[in-house]
């Protein structure tokens, strides 16, 4: 299972695009990149999920490089409800389990 | 549709009590995810189910966890002998069949304060 490594805490201002990005060096051929979100007391929910490329649902916009080294997930106009911890994993779909990091504290300032 | 339910949201248990956590999955998912949350840290993963095989206990930290889902739908976690590093938020999550362990779906956890 690939290590992620991504920013601690972020901030930002309601109305704006928010960019995290993770970095994902050892990542494996056959290994997908997902992110989750999390807000207080409540379990993460899961997100987006791609390969390569771009993929966009309602929620997120994810960028993937041709190297796939590293990811970005963009929020776009973000609110004060987008305030959250932001997982990125990396995994085969063949692999029985996922590995979460610290994440990312996002803290969306009005 | 229902999403993935856990009981108690909270559990207070002295130290050298055990305890019992319920996760009842989402209908249908073959898969189901323990995890231990500490605070300001990220899920670690405990322990995989597909039905009722437990395919992966890995992460369980001592032989005081104990996980079962007999019938492959209800699963319960039970830590004997809680100790004051048990304090968490137990986790579970569940997959469909058409997923992999990738798209989980999570309850809201199990705090447990041991005192």
């Amino acid at each position: 299972l690939a290590k992620t490594t991504q920013p601690i805490s972020m901030d930002s201002y309601e109305g704006q695009e928010v960019n995290i990005t993770c970095s994902h060096n050892n990542i494996a051929t056959n290994d997908y990149i997902t992110w989750y979100q999390q807000f207080p007391s409540q379990g993460p929910r899961f997100i987006i999920q791609g390969y390569k490329t771009k993929v966009t649902n309602e929620v997120a916009s994810l960028f993937i490089p041709a190297d796939r080294k590293s990811s970005t997930l963009s929020l776009p106009r973000v609110s004060l409800s987008d305030t959250a911890v932001y997982y990125c994993l990396v995994g085969d779909m063949r692999d029985d389990k996922i590995i979460f990091g610290k994440g990312t504290r996002l803290h969306i300032l009005p | 549709g229902a999403g993935v339910s856990q009981s108690p949201r909270y559990k207070v248990a002295k130290r050298g009590q055990d305890v019992a956590l319920r996760c009842d999955p989402i209908s249908g998912h073959v898969s189901l995810f323990w995890y231990q949350q500490a605070l300001g840290q990220g899920p670690e993963f405990l322990t995989y189910f597909q039905n009722e095989a437990q395919l992966d206990k890995s992460g369980l930290p001592s032989d005081r966890f104990f996980a079962e889902r007999p019938e492959g739908s209800v699963s319960t976690l039970k830590i004997q002998r809680t100790q004051q590093e048990d304090s968490a938020v137990y986790l579970c999550a569940s997959s469909s069949p058409e997923t992999w362990a990738g798209e989980q779906y999570f309850g809201p956890g199990t705090r447990l304060t041991v005192t």
